[in-house]
């Protein structure tokens, strides 16, 4: 079946530095792949996403590119914000005829001043 | 504006008491899903629903029924919550077409605690 597979978190880093959050994920055919953010005590939104391979999706400072070859979708960000501070899901959406969302365990973010 | 929204937002019950968690959209949308968030866990799916009177179970649906009778609504029907199932619930909907352009809107989330 699909899966998707993030880093495990908290993760906690100081404002403008370097963000990563891997995310690899298993898949039969060509799957969508999106980055969702849930501020705290909020719904979550719809950060970025890519529908085929080298795709890159990027909003907000945030970019991820879409590796087939190494079925990843890992997130970056140059230099993060205390408003930043959120936890990240990655997820897929499997091929042709499939709404269905496969969510990651999510990340949960600190950026501290 | 366009938005999903659910109630209640906060919910302390107790065991046995049957619950409706309501879930609303006003963008027309035709397919609509909840989901339960659990530390660790993520998000996982419980019911979804193509379109008015069309269901369909998810990864977790055990204890917990949906109906669709109108197109904006898809209410979570718990007929005998237990403590297994405290959690924050989300409600989505989703526009039409397979294109990931049409994105899933989430709903503000319903605190649920069976005692």
């Amino acid at each position: 079946g699909n899966s998707v597979t993030q880093m495990e978190g908290p993760v906690t880093l100081s404002e403008e530095a370097f963000l990563t959050i891997n995310c690899t994920y298993t898949a039969t055919g060509y799957p969508s792949l999106f980055w969702y953010v849930q501020y705290p005590g909020e719904g979550l939104q719809l950060l970025l996403k890519a529908t085929k391979a080298d795709d890159k999706g990027s909003n907000k400072g945030f970019e991820a590119t879409y590796r087939k070859e190494t079925t990843s979708f890992h997130l970056e960000k140059g230099s993060v914000q205390v408003s930043d501070s959120a936890v990240y899901f990655c997820a897929l959406r499997a091929g042709a005829g499939s709404y269905q969302l496969t969510f990651g365990k999510g990340t949960k973010l600190s950026v501290i001043p | 504006e366009a938005q999903v929204t659910q109630n209640p937002r906060y919910l302390i019950t107790v065991t046995g008491k049957k619950l409706t968690v309501t879930c609303s959209q006003n963008m027309n949308h035709e397919y609509m899903s909840w989901y339960r968030q659990d530390p660790g866990l993520g998000l996982r799916q419980i019911y979804y629903s193509m379109n008015v009177e069309v269901t369909d179970k998810g990864d977790v649906p055990e204890g917990y029924k949906v109906s669709r009778k109108e197109k904006r609504n898809f209410p979570l029907i718990l007929e005998s919550p237990s403590p297994n199932q405290t959690s924050l619930y989300f409600c989505a909907s989703r526009g039409p077409g397979l294109s990931a352009y049409n994105e899933q809107f989430f709903g503000p989330g319903t605190r649920l605690t069976v005692l």
